[in-house]
């Protein structure tokens, strides 16, 4: 059972350069979300998609976009890295709003 | 807003002692909650959850009761053991429908168990 897989799991970046996350979930979950976690700061939401083709900003959107072309894919990408974007990335998938989400792995990001 | 409100950490205990971590909220009408735990390197698992007023979660050996009256979801273990260490998160989704359901967290209580 695969569930919510990431990658990569690590990655160094140096600041300025680009990269995409991939998130890919095989539950066929309508819901998608990217969070990032920093120390002392809980899980704060970077965005999130409600069904294939949409997306939403959270709380903390500058600086990433996103993309979901199919239901069971969301990426997130970085266009310019910025040291204060190191941090420990979530991808999260459900089925429903209300209902509860799964996590992946995570993605520690590092930019220098 | 709407927010989690959880007690900080870290909370050090010794294996088989009592486990409390408060946690209250503040949204709007009547959320879900959640409970969630991360191990060392791992991502979040749900633990337990409740989802009207007065329902308790309850998951290996861990409970927590939905009080409407204090805005509560504190979690409660009898007896806690080593393989408990880890870091636990309260969190919410909101009643309304539409793109605004989305998981609240709160900042997460590190615990530590002592043999």
């Amino acid at each position: 059972n695969a569930g919510v897989t990431q990658t990569p799991k690590f990655r160094v970046l140096k600041t300025g350069q680009s990269m995409t996350l991939l998130c890919a979930q095989d539950m066929n979950h309508e819901y998608m979300y990217w969070y990032r976690q920093d120390p002392g700061m809980g899980l704060r939401l970077i965005h999130y998609s409600v069904g294939e083709g949409t997306t939403a900003k959270g709380e903390v959107p500058d600086g990433y976009n996103v993309s979901r072309l199919k239901k069971q894919n969301f990426l997130l990408g970085l266009e310019s890295a910025a040291p204060s974007q190191t941090s420990v990335y979530f991808c999260a998938s459900s089925y429903m709003g209300r209902t509860e989400a799964f996590f992946g792995q995570g993605t520690r990001l590092t930019v220098v | 807003g709407d927010s989690v409100t959880q007690m900080e950490g870290p909370v050090t205990l010794s294996e088989e002692a009592f486990l409390t971590i408060n946690c209250t909220y503040t949204a709007t009408g009547y959320p879900s909650l959640f409970w969630y735990v991360q191990y060392p390197g791992e991502g979040l698992q749900l633990l337990l959850k409740a989802t009207k007023a007065d329902d308790k979660g309850s998951n290996k050996g861990f409970e927590a009761t939905y009080r409407k009256e204090t805005t509560s979801f504190h979690l409660e273990k009898g007896s806690v053991q080593v393989s408990d260490s880890a870091v636990y998160f309260c969190a919410l989704t909101l009643p309304y429908g539409g793109a605004t359901n989305k998981l609240i967290f709160g900042t997460g209580t590190l615990l530590a168990v002592q043999p």
